[in-house]
């Protein structure tokens, strides 16, 4: 079956403590990205993947890291957790945009909260 | 820069209720326009998509029509149902500006009474 995985689903840890949320797919897609859902905000993306070794800044990075070893996986990791991060977070894959646009694929979502 | 506006929630509707909920967009170029919808607990999926003017996506009984000339992409749902309740996300993606995301409106949360 085709599809996106988080882990974890929901995550309460504490300001600073380091946490990594994985996420991996399973359709071969180049693009990754993460993003995050706050009411009223609709989705934000916090970083974009084009393929292996290559990511970029989407409109909200502060805060977050990533990286792209495989192309499968797409981790985003939290250095030093602060309460304004306490959101949903949703991983999404595709295939690179073609004329008519594109379809991104998301994962479940991992609810987090800092306190 | 591209937005995507959509009619705030959340809309509570009777079975069998004629729906609408309205988008509208800015966008440099030509974009691609779709509405996903996140059921609860779940990640979000595409409902539909529409790549050029005057297009019509459909699907599970929603339509929605691609206006230039208003820059809206409404959906419409003739008569809906209780599994129908959801949010709904209207977005979209512009080649010419950003290859790589999809912007997405504010999301409408639509219940639906037996």
């Amino acid at each position: 079956e085709a599809q996106v995985t988080q882990n974890p689903r929901y995550l309460i840890t504490v300001t600073g403590k380091k946490l990594t949320v994985t996420c991996s797919q399973n359709m071969n897609h180049e693009y990754m990205s993460w993003y995050r859902q706050d009411p009223g905000l609709g989705l934000r993306q916090i970083y974009y993947s084009m393929n292996v070794e290559v990511t970029d800044k989407g409109d909200v990075p502060e805060g977050y890291k990533v990286s792209r070893k495989e192309k499968r996986n797409f981790p985003l990791i939290l250095e030093s957790p602060s309460p304004n991060q306490t959101s949903l977070y949703f991983c999404a894959s595709s295939d690179p945009p073609s004329g008519g646009g594109y379809e991104q694929y998301f994962g479940p979502g991992t609810r987090l909260t800092v306190t | 820069g591209d937005s995507v506006t959509q009619m705030e929630g959340p809309v509570t509707l009777s079975e069998e209720a004629f729906l609408t909920i309205n988008c509208t967009y800015t966008a440099t170029g030509y974009p691609s326009l779709f509405w996903y919808v996140q059921y609860p607990g779940e990640g979000l999926q595409l409902l539909l998509k529409a790549t050029k003017a005057d297009d019509k996506g459909s699907n599970k009984g929603f339509e929605a029509t691609y206006r230039k000339e208003t820059t809206s992409f409404h959906l419409e749902k003739g008569s809906v149902q209780v599994s129908d309740s959801a949010v709904y996300f209207c977005a979209l993606s512009d080649l010419l500006s950003s290859a790589s995301k999809i912007i997405f409106g504010s999301g409408t949360r639509l219940s639906i009474r037996p």
